[in-house]
């Protein structure tokens, strides 16, 4: 299947820093691109649905000044936490949807911060 | 919007055993419906999806079946092996619009006892 490279894998960052997430489909060419966050023993809580060249669109409840996402190539959205604070730490998640629109999965990144 | 349930929320069988996960969707515009397996720290990895044009879909010892007249779907997984223990999501979508935002029920949590 298609493959989506998440990176950092995990991440510490101290209160008040801003920490950026990439999300790669590394043998296609993905036009949308979602953001997930997950709890410990929880189901995936979409964030936003990201779009190649356009704005992202965020899910009710999801400050989009503070988790800026930017997907500025047809393989590439990253995640930026801005003035990160503890409550923020958590695996956070990305796929991209191919043509058929199936959807493949990053490996995820542990944030926490300290 | 649509509202996906899956039952049960954990499953414990013995090695070689088959497994069933059922899910139900709520809305009849829903046309694919993938599952994922997700290992504790990892992100969610497709193993199978089914459309709405075919009813029964298999790929060695996984099989998934569409009951769209009643709006449920269900996982089987015969044989099964300690490796198969993981957490088990389903989701549903609108596979040829919306570039594939799905909706995931809240996990199985399968176990695998040698």
């Amino acid at each position: 299947g298609a493959v989506v490279s998440q990176h950092p894998s995990w991440v510490i960052c101290k209160s008040g820093t801003s920490v950026k997430i990439e999300c790669r489909s590394l043998d296609f060419q993905a036009t949308t691109m979602f953001w997930y966050r997950q709890f410990p023993k929880q189901s995936l809580m979409l964030m936003a649905t990201s779009n190649e060249g356009s704005k992202a669109t965020y899910e009710q409840g999801v400050e989009k000044d503070k988790f800026l996402i930017n997907h500025a190539s047809l393989t590439l959205s990253t995640l930026t936490v801005t003035s990160a604070h503890p409550e923020d730490s958590s695996f956070y998640i990305c796929s991209a949807s191919t043509t058929g629109n199936t959807i493949y999965f990053g490996e995820g990144s542990w944030l926490t911060v300290v | 919007g649509e509202n996906v349930e899956q039952h049960p929320s954990t499953l414990s069988v013995q090695e070689g055993d088959s497994a069933v996960i059922k899910c139900t969707y709520s809305d009849s515009a829903s046309n694919y419906f993938p599952w994922y397996k997700q290992e504790l720290g990892k992100g969610p990895q497709l193993i199978i999806d089914i459309r709405s044009n075919v009813g029964e879909k298999k790929d060695q010892r996984i099989a998934v079946t569409l009951n769209k007249t009643a709006k449920h779907f269900s996982l089987h997984i015969t044989e099964t092996q300690p490796e198969d223990s993981a957490v088990y999501f389903c989701a549903a979508s609108m596979g040829n619009t919306n570039a594939g935002k799905s909706t995931f029920g809240d996990g199985t949590t399968l176990t695998v006892k040698p």
